[in-house]
């Protein structure tokens, strides 16, 4: 399979503790997009890398999370102290950086997050 | 940010009927994008669209990027059991903003056999 791929696919943790996500993109792409979507609403964006660098970031993105792309290739995404109001589906996409491929993001499966 | 507002919310339909959703914008955008998402997944990527005015088919699906540059429909002709799930419309801006994407609120398409 060689679609994007996102670890763990549930997480339950308790309120206050730290969290960590990761993506594994599709190989030939270099952007890499972190979304968030709660129940009932679209996908928002987080934040995306173009290889190793963070291109742009959302408000969303509060001082408790912070994504990196260390060597170009995943990328993985941590919360700090977490809230009950983190609880959503955290989503990686991936596209190309050039060409009409740069429009086309890819979705991984998503890492659902509850926070009890 | 910007709005995208996408409609009808929900569709109940029976088998073999055509299906039309809309979704319009509050700012003009460069590129249309339509997704499909089912229960626990992702979305998946189903149409893309990149010049105003421009119709675009993907097997029954059909999509058109509106003249204004602001709004974008999905078509999808004699639907299916499988069709069952939520669209979403996508759009992409410019300047700063061109990483990102502005999802709309979903369609609910249930289909009846």
């Amino acid at each position: 399979d060689t679609g994007v791929s996102q670890d763990p696919r549930h997480k339950i943790t308790k309120r206050g503790q730290n969290v960590t996500f990761r993506c594994d993109p599709i190989s030939e792409h270099n952007r890499l997009y972190w979304y968030r979507q709660t129940l009932g609403q679209g996908p928002e964006f987080l934040t995306y890398f173009q290889n190793e660098a963070q291109l742009e970031k959302s408000r969303l993105l509060s001082d408790r999370f912070s994504a990196e792309r260390p060597k170009g290739s995943f990328s993985t995404l941590e919360i700090q102290r977490t809230e009950q109001g983190d609880s959503a589906m955290y989503l990686c996409a991936s596209s190309l950086a050039g060409g009409s491929g740069l429009y086309e993001q890819y979705f991984g499966p998503g890492t659902r997050l509850t926070v009890t | 940010g910007q709005q995208l507002n996408q409609s009808p919310q929900s569709m109940f339909i029976q088998e073999g009927e055509d299906v039309s959703m809309n979704c319009t914008s509050s700012s003009i955008f460069n590129t249309w994008l339509w997704y499909k998402q089912e229960p626990g997944e992702g979305p998946v990527l189903l149409i893309a669209l990149y010049k105003a005015g421009e119709l675009t088919s993907n097997g029954r699906l059909t999509a058109q990027f509106g003249i204004t540059r602001k709004d974008s429909f999905l078509n999808i002709s004699a639907s299916i059991p499988s069709d069952v799930g939520i669209y979403f419309c996508a759009g992409q801006g410019r300047g700063s903003t061109l990483g990102r994407l502005y999802f709309g609120r979903g369609t609910q398409l249930t289909v009846w056999p």
